[in-house]
């Protein structure tokens, strides 16, 4: 079964530091990029970022850039998205998903279960 | 930067009824659209891809058709496992944009 299963939820303080992780299995890890999306609480979908595990080259939203690292260890089918000092605004469902390139385009076909992140002093 | 609408932001529909959800793009993105559904608690589903195309296991109820900039999704007869949040997203030269959304709810 295709499957990506990330860390569990986190609650942190501001300006700590956090690295969440989202692992593969069932398919060629390397062989498809793996997009980060965040949720904020009773909102939408705001893409983040992709990561393609074969070779580590990284696409970032203009709207995220330079606010997270995306980052993959293809040894261990394991994509990850951190943060250096989270910020309360940063509280959100955090979801991985595989990109799928078929019929000339790209999709996300298969989801984490996504990683909730709570930052609260 | 690429913008996407949807339309409209709540529909209220009675099972076995046809719901007709929209999505625009500020700019042509061809047939690189794609829906998804997302359930209370859940993660997104992709439904549709490349405008048209169904993902795999997604019941034949579901169509999407489009090009360019305005594009639809039809939910032939609405089951009870239909009611959700419905989002469009565009890929255009590395760069994802998702719509608002459209919550189908039971009227």
């Amino acid at each position: 079964e295709v499957q990506l299963v990330q860390s569990g939820a986190e609650v942190k303080k501001p300006g700590e530091s956090l690295k969440i992780s989202c692992k593969g299995s069932g398919y060629s890890f390397t062989s498809y990029w793996i997009g980060w999306v965040r949720q904020m609480p009773g909102k939408g979908l705001e893409w983040m970022g992709i990561i393609y595990p074969g070779d580590s080259d990284t696409r970032y939203s203009p709207s995220f850039q330079g606010q997270v690292t995306i980052s993959a260890d293809k040894s261990i089918s394991t994509a990850y998205l951190q943060w250096s000092s989270l910020k309360a605004s940063d509280t959100a469902m955090y979801y991985c998903a595989r990109v799928v390139a078929a019929a000339g385009t790209r999709a996300f076909d298969i989801w984490g279960q996504g990683t909730m992140v709570t930052v609260s002093s | 930067e690429i913008v996407m609408t949807q339309s409209p932001a709540t529909l209220s529909v009675s099972p076995g009824e046809r719901a007709t959800l929209s999505c625009r793009a500020s700019q042509s993105v061809s047939s690189n659209l794609a829906w998804y559904q997302q359930k209370p608690g859940q993660a997104p589903r992709l439904l549709i891809y490349g405008a048209s195309t169904r993902a795999t296991g997604i019941p034949a109820r579901f169509s999407g058709s489009g090009s360019g900039t305005e594009f639809t999704l039809t939910i032939s007869s609405l089951q009870s496992e239909d009611f959700a949040v419905y989002y469009c997203q565009q890929y255009n030269n590395w760069v994802f944009t998702f719509g608002p959304g459209t919550k189908v709810d039971i009227k």
